[in-house]
Parts: C-alpha cells; structure tokens; sequence
C-alpha cells in the first residue's frame, strides 16, 4: 500500500540554524501538507500545497518557514532560522484530489531544537 | 482555540466489547469529519469519515455517527480488539466557502486501551 515518508526521522538542530525537513508523498497524490504536534499538544495545520502554490496557510506559518516541491516527488518545509519553541513533530500529508478529503500522514520528523 | 473537544482524554475496555469515543465541535462551517489512529513514534492513520450530510457511516468494526444539531459525533468500534489500543483523534474540515477547507483541525485525542 502507498504510503507517506518522510526523512529524517529525528533532527537535532541548534538555535538559528536552518533545516530542511524532507517528505515523499503518495505518487499520485495532488495535495500536500504539514502539521506540527509540539509535545502534549494538538495537531496544528501549518500549510497546503497545491500545483505549486501554497493554498492555506496558518498563523503559525510565518515568514521563517516556507515550503517546495523541487522535483516530481519531494516535498520539503524549510524553517530559517529555529527557534526554541520550533521542537515538534512535523508530519507531512497528502490527499488525491480535489473531491477527495482523507489525508495520509507520514510517520513524521521529531525536530529538537537546543 | 478548542473548536474539535475530545473531553475523555482516556478510556479502557475489555475485548470483544464496544468502545465509544466521542468528539464536539463548535464550529458550523465544518462539513466533513475524519477519525485518526495513531500509535506511538507513527504518523496519524485514516480510519473512517463522514460528511455532514449524513448521519452515519459504517466500515467494518468501525461505525462514525454524527449528530448535526448537537455539533457531536461519535466513533464506535465493535468489537474491540487489544491491537486497537491507540490513540484517537477527531478531525474536521471546513467548507470551501469558509476558507479553510484544506486544512484539518484536530481534537486533543483519546488513549484508547483495550484488555485482553
């Protein structure tokens, strides 16, 4: 069965680095998205992707991340310069249309900012 | 912002049983509902959704029903089964006028156990 993947599974960064989180979605797939769980926390929507633009965005989504799909099959989140509150877990997902509302999470990428 | 409740953080049954786990919503302009399964270091899983046109969908072991004037569903799984243990969440969508229909909001999540 498709599946969402996603790499790396943990990132260790320092405070004001840049990382790239980096996401496979499923092949036939037209959608993509992140969200973010910060320990304890909800879910949160970060951004919706779609033929190359950004579709919805949240407030979370500021000016320090941004996304790309810089080929026919990855599909990255850059955050620029991270901050402490930045650690989550950042799972990426996608969905096959524009009729078709299930999304399909990635098993996500823990990012530990020190 | 607490527009998807799951009020029961918890819940334990025995195998062969029926679990109920129950989610509220205040927002009127979501039209779709999904529930998630996540087990621990994974991603969440697709279970099952429903929109708000209907009142019930069924698949399987798992059976979502929705009540529209409450803002409430529910998702009953029957019978329960100890590799069912996880957690659940609640997710909504929202109608394409209202701007956010991409984007998924998520309740706080029920640990579902189930005892052999």
């Amino acid at each position: 069965e498709p599946e969402v993947t996603q790499t790396p599974s943990h990132q260790v960064t320092q405070m004001g680095q840049e990382v790239i989180l980096r996401c496979v979605p499923i092949s036939n797939h037209l959608y993509f998205y992140w969200y973010r769980q910060i320990l304890g926390q909800k879910v949160e929507f970060l951004v919706s992707f779609y033929n190359n633009e950004i579709s919805e965005k949240s407030e979370i989504f500021d000016d320090q991340f941004s996304v790309e799909r810089p080929d026919g099959s990855n599909f990255t989140l850059k955050i620029r310069s991270t901050k402490l509150e930045d650690s989550a877990m950042y799972f990426c997902a996608s969905s096959q249309n524009t009729n078709s509302y299930e999304q399909y999470f990635g098993p996500g990428t823990r990012l530990t900012v020190t | 912002d607490q527009q998807v409740k799951q009020n029961s953080p918890s819940l334990s049954v025995q195998e062969g049983r029926i679990s109920i786990l129950n989610c509220d919503y205040t927002n009127s302009m979501f039209d779709y509902f999904l529930w998630y399964k996540k087990y621990p270091a994974e991603g969440p899983t697709f279970l099952i959704s429903i929109s708000s046109i209907k009142d019930k969908n069924e698949d399987g072991r798992f059976t979502v029903f929705l009540n529209k004037s409450a803002k409430h569903l529910s998702l009953h799984i029957v019978p329960s089964q100890p590799g069912d243990s996880a957690v659940y969440f609640c997710a909504a969508r929202g109608a394409i006028s209202s701007g956010s229909a991409r984007q998924l909001t998520f309740g706080s999540g029920t640990q579902l156990t189930v005892l052999p």
